[in-house]
């Protein structure tokens, strides 16, 4: 099956503690994203990456890191120093903009990750 | 910043009735997509409009865009139960460089 897969599904974070959300697409895509959303609100961008080994702060950083070693693979890493980090977590990716039809920006999406504090 | 403002915030219809939603935004774009949201997962596509279109149909769904308005509307028309959930609109903005900006999302309840 092609698509986006994120994990754990739900995870918990003690206080302090650096945690890493997983997200790998056997999409082929370029482009990847990350988005925090909160209880009744859109998405928010944390991160993206237009392609490999470069990323970009979007437009809620602080308190979070990623990297782009592989082109199937943008994890998420929410450091101590984000103190809310309780949210749901979407990974999305899309193909990059010079190959897409039309310069449509599709994007498709994981299923999440529910991170919580203990 | 968020770029989309969604209304209303949630709607509840019967079975078989028309559902309206609108979206405005700030600035110029490319296209303005509409994405939906089952309860607790990830975000589908369901349809984009381009910058110059100013209607576009697929299935059940009718968008429409008014850029010297800046909004668009989304209109599902004979709604099922199964087409419960929050659906966003998010615009691809002219010149950007890749990132959509989503709205706040509207929840449709469709009532059986």
């Amino acid at each position: 099956d092609g698509g986006i897969t994120q994990s754990p599904k739900y995870l918990f974070r003690k206080e302090g503690q650096n945690v890493t959300l997983s997200c790998e697409q056997n999409l082929n895509h370029d482009a990847m994203y990350w988005y925090r959303q909160d209880p009744g609100q859109g998405l928010r961008l944390i991160y993206y990456s237009q392609i490999v080994n470069d990323f970009q702060k979007g437009d809620i950083a602080e308190g979070y890191s990623v990297s782009r070693e592989k082109k199937e693979s943008f994890p998420l890493t929410v450091t101590s120093a984000q103190k809310n980090p309780t949210a749901f977590y979407l990974c999305a990716s899309s193909p990059r903009r010079d190959r897409r039809l039309a310069g449509e920006n599709i994007q498709y999406f994981g299923a999440g990750t529910r991170l919580s504090v203990l | 910043s968020q770029q989309g403002e969604e209304d209303p915030q949630a709607l509840s219809i019967q079975e078989g009735e028309n559902a309206t939603m609108n979206c405005s935004y700030k600035t110029s774009i490319n296209n303005l997509q509409w994405y939906r949201q089952n309860s607790g997962r990830g975000l589908v596509h369901l349809i984009l409009i381009r910058s110059n279109e100013r209607e576009k149909h697929s299935g059940r769904l009718r968008v429409t865009l008014d850029t010297s308005k800046k909004s668009s509307s989304l209109l599902i028309t004979a709604s099922r139960a199964a087409d419960t959930a929050s659906y966003f609109c998010a615009t691809d903005a002219y010149g950007n460089t890749g990132k959509l900006i989503f709205g706040q999302g509207t929840t449709l309840q469709v009532k059986p």
